[in-house]
């Protein structure tokens, strides 16, 4: 049972250039969404998905863009890497009920924009 | 703004002893509430959730949620120095399915 998985783990990118962070799950959840963590900091939300095709934004959308064209997959489109956006970024998915309620996160991808 | 609060820390407890962290948040409107256990440099981790005023016990932590002072706590019996890490509070923001976190906690069992 793979759970939350994100790749790459960590990139390098130069003022500019575009990105996407690739997560995927297999638990079937309808919930997901993406997270940055500064450091030091707790987590921010940036988008998040109710189901494929349903897509709204969280607390710090501005620069990034996402679909969700499929139940399993939630790519996160960084388009013209600033400074700013070096961080940590989380993807998570939930279910609706039970145990199943909390988040799951996967293991982060390590973004440097220089 | 909707916001969730908890103090940065370091808290420090000696190893066997209660520690307690809490966490306040602004929404009247929130109804889940989670604890999430974060090591360095590893993704959280979900510990408790609790939904309901009062106590829920889970081994050796206890959550406990007081809605009408809007605040949410962490209990953890028995600490062990693997209890060191950093603890996130997060509350979904009432009548979405947005979850907001605040900055964590970081706790230090000390042997």
């Amino acid at each position: 049972n793979a759970g939350v998985t994100q790749t790459p783990k960590f990139r390098i990118l130069k003022i500019g250039q575009s990105m996407t962070l690739q997560c995927a799950q297999d638990m079937n959840h309808n919930y997901m969404y993406w997270y940055r963590q500064d450091p030091g900091m707790g987590l921010k939300l940036i988008y998040y998905s109710v189901g494929a095709g349903i897509t709204d934004k969280g607390e710090v959308p501005n620069g990034y863009n996402v679909s969700r064209s499929t139940t399993e997959d939630f790519p996160l489109r960084l388009e013209l890497a600033a400074p700013s956006q070096t961080s940590v970024y989380f993807c998570a998915s939930r279910g609706d009920r039970g145990a199943d309620y909390g988040y799951t996160f996967g293991s982060g991808t390590r973004l440097t924009v220089v | 703004q909707k916001e969730v609060e908890q103090n940065s820390g370091p808290l420090s407890v000696p190893e066997g002893a209660i520690a307690s962290l809490n966490c306040t948040y602004s929404d009247r409107g929130s109804q889940s509430f989670f604890w999430y256990r974060q090591y360095s440099g590893k993704s959280p981790e979900l510990i408790m959730f609790i939904y309901s005023n009062g106590d829920k016990e889970d081994g050796r932590f206890t959550a406990q949620l007081n809605k009408a002072s809007q605040y949410v706590s962490l209990l953890i019996r028995d600490s062990q120095p693997s209890d060191s890490a950093t603890y996130l509070c997060a509350v979904n923001v009432g009548g979405t399915y947005k979850y907001i976190f605040g900055t964590g906690t970081r706790l230090k069992v000390l042997a």
